[in-house]
C-alpha cells in the first residue's frame, strides 16, 4: 500500500496480558516514529527509529514497553503486563530520512486494557 | 512538562469565515513547526510547515504565522470550507528532527 499501514485496528485485552502492535511504514521510509494519545490528550512521543536503530527511546514509558524494528522496515511496539493506562490510540508514523520530512501516519491501533 | 500547547480545545467557525488556530512553545530552541489535521479514526495529515527562518507561510487557503520573540505560531484558514472540520494538531521540532512535540489538539467545526 501507499500509506502507514498499522495493524490490528483494534485491540482489547485483560490487564496483565501482554500485546504486540505492528506497523508498516512507507516503503523507502527510513525513520519510523512511535506515539500514542490518550483519551483528552495531544500526541505523546514514545519511540525514534532511524533504520534499525532507536537513538531515542526517551519517551518509552515504562520499562514494560520496548519496540524493534527488523530490515529497516517493519516495526513491532510490545507492551507486557498491560495496565488500565495503557489504553490509547497508539500511531506510527514514517518520513523519508528523518530530517524534518514531514511524519506520515498511520490509522493506529485503539488499545483498550480491561 | 508540556512544550508545546494549544489552549483552546475547540473552535467553532461559520463556513465562509476566518479560522484561527493558536499554539504556543515553551522551548526557543524549537526551529521548525507543523501543523497535522485529524479526522476521526485516522490518522493526523501534514497540512504545513514553516521554518524559524520564516515568519510566514502561504498555501493556499492556509496560512501558518510564526512569532519567535513570543514564541506563539497560528494556522489561518480563509475562507474556512465544512471540510475542514477536524482536529488540528500544531508540533514542533529540533534541529536534530528526532523528535516532534505535538500540542494536545484543537477541534475546529465550520458550520455550513
Amino acid at each position: 500500500g501507499a500509506g502507514v499501514s498499522q495493524s490490528p485496528s483494534n485491540k482489547v485485552t485483560e490487564k496483565g496480558k501482554d500485546v504486540e502492535l505492528r506497523c508498516d511504514p512507507i516503503s523507502g521510509h527510513t525513520a519510523l516514529y512511535w506515539y500514542r494519545q490518550s483519551l483528552g490528550q495531544g500526541l505523546e512521543f514514545l519511540i525514534y527509529f532511524q533504520g534499525n536503530s532507536a537513538p531515542d527511546k526517551s519517551g518509552l514509558p515504562s520499562d514494560r514497553f520496548s519496540a524493534e524494528r527488523t530490515g529497516g522496515s517493519v516495526s513491532t511496539l510490545t507492551i507486557q503486563r498491560t495496565q488500565q493506562e495503557d489504553s490509547a490510540v497508539y500511531l506510527c508514523a514514517s518520513s523519508l530520512e528523518g530530517d524534518g520530512s514531514p511524519l506520515h501516519f498511520g490509522n493506529g491501533t485503539r488499545l483498550t486494557v480491561t | 512538562d508540556q512544550q508545546v500547547k494549544q489552549n483552546s480545545p475547540s473552535l467553532s467557525v461559520q463556513e465562509g469565515r476566518i479560522s484561527i488556530l493558536n499554539c504556543d512553545y515553551t522551548n526557543s530552541m524549537f526551529d521548525y513547526f507543523l501543523w497535522y489535521k485529524k479526522y476521526p479514526a485516522e490518522g493526523p495529515t501534514f497540512l504545513i510547515s514553516i521554518s524559524s527562518i520564516k515568519d510566514k507561510n502561504e498555501d493556499g487557503r492556509f496560512t501558518v504565522f510564526l512569532n519567535k520573540s513570543a514564541k506563539h505560531l497560528s494556522l489561518h484558514i480563509v475562507p474556512s470550507q465544512p471540510g475542514d472540520s477536524a482536529v488540528y494538531f500544531c508540533a514542533a521540532s529540533l534541529v536534530n528532527f528526532n523528535k516532534f512535540y505535538f500540542g494536545s489538539g484543537t477541534k475546529l467545526n465550520v458550520k455550513p
